[in-house]
């Protein structure tokens, strides 16, 4: 198995656009979650999905931030409009059955906001 | 509100040492505590601990858990230059009703081992 995989590896953009992050997780895993790690805060947990569901998004920051699970594959994190203070790194992981010591990252996505 | 609290933030060891490093914490109805060593991308697993008292042991890594006193360790022994990385504290809780298995993670310690 590849592991969880992230897209992009890099983003830069300009305050006010959108982004998006991808995520597509563990084949036969059924527990997703999206983190973010900045200096400051260490690792945060923004959303947390189990069987493709949203159980608890208590961690979003705001409005601004949403997510989705459409299937079992694949997760999309949006950010709209994104500011500087968004800047981060966003990790996205996933795991069976919500197994925390079965937990796997992906290699996240480093999110530049200028 | 739960929290994990890693100390020290940062260490600078030679080759050889032995290093210990610190987690506390306050969570509501705690079920685990687990280690884990992030080098340049994704955290990787270490340890999990749900007993107090019982030393968990991987090669030179060992790690032992408090539950009276809410802490845990982590030991490295005869530390490489292999062992630098920020090592992570995160203490798995449920929200109300047991919905979640959340994972409140430290700020993490960086180790840093020259030779």
């Amino acid at each position: 198995d590849a592991g969880v995989i992230q897209s992009p590896r890099h983003e830069v953009t300009e305050m006010g656009q959108e982004v998006t992050l991808r995520c597509k997780p563990i084949s036969g895993h059924n527990s997703l979650f999206w983190y973010r790690q900045t200096m400051m805060r260490g690792l945060e947990l923004l959303i947390y999905f189990n069987n493709n569901v949203p159980i608890d998004d208590s961690g979003m920051p705001e409005d601004r931030f949403s997510a989705k699970m459409p299937n079992a594959s694949f997760s999309t994190l949006k950010i709209q409009p994104s500011e500087p203070r968004d800047s981060a790194v966003y990790f996205c992981a996933s795991t069976f059955r919500r197994a925390n010591e079965k937990l796997f990252f992906g290699s996240g996505t480093q999110l530049s906001v200028l | 509100e739960d929290k994990v609290v890693q100390s020290p933030l940062s260490l600078v060891v030679h080759e050889g040492d032995t290093v210990t490093l610190n987690c506390s914490y306050e969570v509501t109805n705690f079920r685990s505590l687990l280690w884990y060593k992030q080098e340049k991308k994704a955290p990787t697993f270490l340890f999990m601990l749900t007993s107090s008292g019982i030393e968990k042991k991987s090669g030179r890594l060992s790690s032992i858990l408090d539950k009276k006193e809410l802490f845990s360790i982590l030991n490295i022994t005869a530390t490489q230059t292999g062992d630098s990385a920020v090592y992570l504290c995160a203490v798995e809780g449920t929200t109300y009703g047991g919905a979640t298995n959340k994972l409140i993670f430290g700020t993490g310690t960086l180790l840093a081992v020259q030779p």
